[in-house]
């Protein structure tokens, strides 16, 4: 079965710490692997894109990176701030049945502490 | 605000009864997604359209649920009986292809009572 898991589930850090999420994916077939921030009660935000040729995207405080190999990502935040609490998930695009779908890891809830 | 639009944002209705989700996708988006998620987990993969064509539907989805999109635009999805197990939200996204991200609306939280 072809899984996307994130550790840990929670985190809380005060204002100002650098910090890394995890992903790890069963399947090193990955088209690409999407990083998304959810707040409470909403929708998904599209954070990086990093394609399966590609090794890591950068945006501003935020770069993740991939390594199809041992079928791990990162996302590190650095200078986290307040503003930053939220879920952050991770989708992998894979082949199933035929077709690519993008499975999604559980979440990691982030708390930054003033 | 070009983005993807979800309607209503929240349902609330009585088990056994029909309920219908609309999704609005970005305009220039010809694949479009929907997804449940349930809470402390990720989206669901449901099913998926490349213009009016639907290509795919996973598993999860049974005989009670039914998704279209006629003109290639916007997307509804059907939920016929009702059943307390259905209680989640309803996520919809877009995307121009494959190798672009998918743009997520802020989904329809359905109660069933």
């Amino acid at each position: 079965k072809q899984e996307v898991t994130q550790i840990p589930a929670a985190l809380s850090v005060p204002e100002g710490e650098n910090l890394v999420l995890n992903c790890s994916f069963t399947d090193s077939a990955i088209y690409n692997l999407q990083w998304f921030r959810q707040d409470p009660g909403k929708g998904l935000t599209s954070l990086l894109l990093i394609q399966s040729s590609q090794r890591e995207q950068t945006s501003g405080r935020l770069n993740a990176s991939l390594d199809k190999s041992s079928g791990r990502s990162t996302l590190y935040i650095a200078a986290s701030q307040p503003g930053d609490s939220a879920t952050y998930l991770c989708a992998a695009l894979l082949m199933m049945d035929s077709s690519y779908k993008l499975i999604f890891g559980s979440g990691t809830r982030l708390l930054v502490r003033p | 605000d070009t983005g993807v639009s979800q309607d209503p944002r929240h349902k609330i209705t009585k088990r056994g009864q029909n309920v219908t989700f609309r999704c609005d996708p970005i305009s220039e988006h010809n694949r479009l997604y929907w997804y449940r998620q349930t809470l402390g987990q990720g989206p669901e993969f449901l099913t998926y359209f490349q213009n009016e064509a639907q290509l795919e539907k996973s598993r999860l989805l049974s005989d009670r649920f039914s998704a279209e999109r006629p003109k290639g635009s916007f997307s509804t999805l059907e939920i016929q009986r009702t059943e307390q197990g259905d209680s989640a939200m309803y996520l919809c996204a877009s995307s121009l292809n494959r190798d672009q991200p998918q743009h997520f609306g802020d989904g329809t939280r359905l109660s069933i009572l």
